[in-house]
């Protein structure tokens, strides 16, 4: 299986900041990564596919970047309506495993 | 507008079998997506459980791989996972979900989620 390493695990930020959650993938995974939103008690949303392709609706200050084994998720400038919480998934084999996730709390 | 629907019961015994159902509106079963399984313990991160193809073709997580069994049931439009021999581990928010296929997969639509119980 391919291992999703996602730091920080949680992260305190205020509105207006500029925050950046990176992923490791254990080997190779080429483009192949999502990353999703979760807000308490509600399904994942996914903002972000091929690693930097911004989903249809999502606002453009989530930006992704990277392949191979390195991802980073931007959010340019906070708003009230990010704080959630955010998983990486790789897609590149099954099992299609997620990152552990990162927390973005308000400062 | 895809929409997905999960339902089962809420409360399965230990050495138990979890089934649940997920039905799809707005669009076919038949067509070319992954209809995947995800789910999430209270409090932890998520995990893909499986998918399945509407020709039948499965991928499992090999943690679970031998518990697991998904089909689909095209006269419905829906499909179904079962779990057998149950723990309080497999206690969760489990979410079916659709999934695109081939190149640069991604989950776009999911249901909104099923709490499932394993308690005596």
């Amino acid at each position: 299986d391919i291992q999703m390493t996602q730091s920080p695990s949680s992260l305190s930020a205020s509105v207006g900041d500029r925050v950046t959650i990176t992923c490791r993938a254990s080997q190779g995974i080429n483009r192949n990564l999502n990353w999703y939103q979760q807000r308490q008690g509600k399904a994942p949303q996914l903002l972000i596919y091929a690693a930097s392709s911004l989903q249809t609706g999502v606002p453009s200050r989530f930006s992704g970047s990277g392949s191979g084994t390195d991802f980073t998720l931007t959010i340019s400038s906070l708003q009230p309506e990010d704080f959630a919480t955010y998983y990486c998934q790789q897609t590149d084999s099954t099992p299609r495993t997620f990152g552990q996730g990162t927390r973005l709390e308000i400062k | 507008q895809v929409q997905l629907q999960e339902s089962g019961p809420g409360l399965v015994k230990p050495s138990g079998t979890l089934s649940l159902t997920c039905a799809v509106s707005g669009g076919s079963i038949n067509s070319s997506h992954w209809w995947t399984w995800v789910r999430q313990p209270p409090g932890k991160g998520l995990e893909w459980i499986g998918e399945i193809y509407h020709g039948g073709s499965t991928n499992y997580s090999p943690s679970h791989k031998s518990r697991i069994t998904m089909s689909i049931d095209k006269s419905k439009n829906q499909f179904s996972l079962k779990l057998n021999s149950v723990t309080a581990a497999d206690t969760a928010v489990y979410y079916c979900a659709r999934a695109s296929v081939g190149i640069y997969s991604s989950i776009r639509y999911w249901g909104q989620g099923t709490l499932v119980t394993v308690s005596s």
